[in-house]
């Protein structure tokens, strides 16, 4: 059964970096897309960005400029840095599994609550 | 601003048929990107509904299905169940932004 955790620090301080870990159990990390998507609270969701597993990467156009998405295979993992942030970027965040082929978001984390807050 | 438009809410009683529109633009549906459709129950991460526009995953009960047309699309619950109450969202992706994912709004569905 493959198994997505988020993991990283609930609160960052504003125009600090939030980085959050995804650590995949039960599945190669190989042929996969591995995405990031944010949901602030009582609002709908966001799609932030992905890395291939080949380590190129996609991002959202409103996030690139601060956005950071990189693969670590070596250790069934993929992490998200983003940088400056402000209250509005306090969200539940969730790392996901997107499918090769046919672009599904099959396998989702159970997400992780961060709030940006001094 | 969602990119895709769904509508805030939907409602019906048990057993009724409701559907869930959710309309894009050119750069999106309309360009021939597939259409996807995830639950989500408060508090859950969303779960996977319906991909490549009208494909369940296994799991998922025929109840639910999707159609798309132009630069539209729809999920269909028959047979409506108290615990079909959840957020439904549908997703897509855009030329126009390089590619990436797109959500709407969500729509809350009301099982009366």
């Amino acid at each position: 059964q493959v198994n997505l955790q988020e993991s990283g620090p609930g609160l960052v301080k504003p125009s600090e970096t939030l980085s959050l870990t995804c650590n995949v159990s039960g599945a190669s990390i190989s042929r996969y897309y591995w995405t990031w998507i944010r949901q602030p609270p009582g609002k709908g969701l966001e799609w932030i960005g992905y890395v291939f597993f080949s380590g190129s990467t996609g991002y959202n156009p409103s996030l690139k400029s601060r956005a950071t998405i990189s693969l670590q295979s070596s250790k069934s993992q993929f992490s998200l840095s983003l940088r400056a942030v402000t209250a509005a970027d306090t969200a539940v965040y969730y790392c996901v599994r997107r499918n090769y082929d046919l672009y599904y978001m099959d396998v989702w984390g159970k997400g992780t609550m961060v709030a940006v807050s001094s | 601003q969602p990119v895709l438009t769904q509508p805030p809410s939907v409602s019906g009683a048990p057993g009724q048929r409701v559907t869930i529109s959710c309309t894009g633009s050119s750069s999106n549906i309309g360009a021939g990107h597939a259409v996807f459709w995830y639950q989500q129950f408060p508090g859950t991460a969303p779960r996977l509904l319906i991909y490549g526009n009208t494909n369940r995953p296994s799991g998922v009960p025929d109840r639910f299905s999707g159609s798309k047309s132009g630069t539209s699309a729809s999920l269909a619950i028959t047979g409506l169940r108290a615990e079909d109450e959840a957020d439904y969202y549908c997703q897509s992706y855009d030329n126009a932004l390089s590619g990436s994912g797109v959500f709407g709004g969500g729509t809350k569905l009301t099982v009366l």
